[in-house]
């Protein structure tokens, strides 16, 4: 079975451009959630949706945005790129039937490097 | 907040020694899930082992093992015949309100030849 598929694998952009970052989910999967990876840091989490609907946030401003398709894949939307955006973009994928006993299942990550 | 604390920035060993990664947390929790993932250079998080908070038996995974104090919350993961292979940055991660995981800052392995 195919797993987490994120695109494209890496990004350059610059200062105040808009970027849009994608994801498939694990087939039977309904829930994605977006972390963002600082170099050397552990992931800080973004959003999760369920079933198309925002489930959760993060501690990110408003110029982060996602949504979830029918399909359950997702696109993650940062306005505005700021350097301090640059990271790893992480998406993963879940069951999301129980916050507490839910498992995430990683995709490859999105390489963004603001200039 | 709820935290994580992974206090070994960066551990090594011996090809086939083992070695244990220490890491804590906080939560007012009674029910959950603790996880550990890995982190090769390739950056793909892959998930090494799951602890279901309510079971007092530890997890095993073929080589990789736990050792979790629920009154203590403690959870560390010890690995054992440690190979090449295994060399990656390991993160602690639990569920946390509306936070599906919250990760501990990692632990960077080296598995030395």
């Amino acid at each position: 079975d195919a797993g987490v598929t994120q695109s494209p694998t890496h990004l350059i952009k610059t200062r105040g451009q808009h970027v849009t970052l994608r994801c498939s989910p694990i087939s039977g999967h309904k829930s994605v959630s977006w972390y963002q990876q600082v170099l050397g840091q552990g992931p800080q989490f973004i959003f999760q949706y369920y079933e198309k609907e925002e489930r959760g946030r993060g501690n990110f401003p408003d110029r982060f945005s996602a949504r979830q398709f029918p399909n359950y894949s997702s696109e993650l939307n940062v306005n505005a790129l700021l350097l301090g955006d640059s990271a790893l973009y992480l998406c993963a994928s879940s069951f999301a039937l129980d916050y507490l006993t839910d498992t995430q299942y990683f995709g490859p990550g999105t390489r963004l490097t603001v200039l | 907040a709820q935290t994580v604390t992974q206090s070994q920035p960066e551990m090594s060993v011996q090809e086939a020694e083992t070695v244990t990664l220490s890491c804590t947390y906080d939560t007012s929790e009674s029910n959950y899930y603790l996880f550990w993932y890995k982190q090769p250079p390739s950056r793909q998080m892959i998930l090494v082992i799951r602890q279901e908070a309510y079971k007092q038996q530890n997890a095993t995974e073929n080589r990789f093992s736990v050792n979790f104090q629920k009154a203590a919350k403690s959870f560390s993961l010890k690995i054992s015949d440690s190979q090449l292979g295994d060399t990656a940055m390991y993160f602690c991660a639990f569920p946390s309100g509306n936070t599906p995981l919250v990760f501990g800052k990692g632990t960077r392995l080296s598995v030395i030849a």
